[in-house]
């Protein structure tokens, strides 16, 4: 079973902090996603990669950054935290990209910028 | 500008009874479409999905109809259980467009007892 781990359930940052949140994937998956979740927008993409070292732009990626330095890892990084950047952050992991290849998620992280 | 969207953000229905949630999509270069249900504090996890070659897809309790012409899918769950209760997102990908999947905003389901 594909296992989708991200290291933090709850965090709390301030205003300007630069944060870091992880995401590990058991499962040799080539693709991992970075999702926000927020009340009546659903999941919107960050950032996905595609391969080590790869990475490309989702629909919103200001103000944000990510990391993949292997396979199994991939690290999103908020430069300078904004408080419209509290929300509920999902890691999520696929074997394709193409066609009916589904997405495994990580149980989330619910970042708190004060 | 939401390529998919899920008009309804809740629906209540009676255990044993079929629940029916709704998606509606605007780009016509979907291909794939993919149902997910989320359980509070835990990660979406997959559901069931179709292609566009297909018109309806079944795995057990749950079909998924696929309406190309209309750019519409239903997910029909019969019958319904209260372990059902739970957010349902819609999810469209096609073979352009970066390989990107586009979610709904998901809607609320409750099954009562």
């Amino acid at each position: 079973d594909v296992k989708v781990t991200q290291s933090s359930r709850y965090l709390v940052k301030r205003t300007g902090e630069k944060v870091f949140l992880e995401c590990v994937q058991d499962m040799d998956h080539e693709n991992m996603f970075w999702y926000r979740q927020d009340p009546g927008l659903g999941l919107r993409l960050i950032y996905f990669s595609y391969d080590v070292k790869m990475k490309e732009k989702g629909d919103i990626p200001e103000g944000y950054s990510v990391s993949r330095e292997k396979k199994e890892r991939f690290s999103l990084i908020l430069e300078s935290a904004s408080t419209n950047q509290t929300s509920m952050y999902l890691c999520a992991s696929s074997l394709g990209l193409r066609g009916l290849q589904p997405q495994h998620f990580g149980d989330g992280t619910r970042l708190s910028i004060l | 500008d939401q390529q998919v969207k899920q008009n309804s953000p809740s629906l209540s229905v009676q255990e044993g009874r079929i629940s029916i949630l709704n998606c509606d999509y605007t780009n016509s270069m979907f291909d794939y479409f993919l149902w997910y249900k989320k359980y509070p504090a835990e990660g979406p996890t997959f559901l069931i999905s179709i292609s566009s070659i297909k018109d309806k897809n079944e795995d057990g309790r749950f079909t998924v109809f696929l309406n190309k012409s209309a750019k519409h899918l239903s997910l029909h769950i019969v019958p319904s259980q209260p372990g059902d209760s739970a957010v349902y997102f819609c999810a469209a990908s096609g073979d352009t467009g970066g390989f990107k999947t586009i979610f709904g905003a998901g809607t609320r389901l409750f099954v009562k007892a």
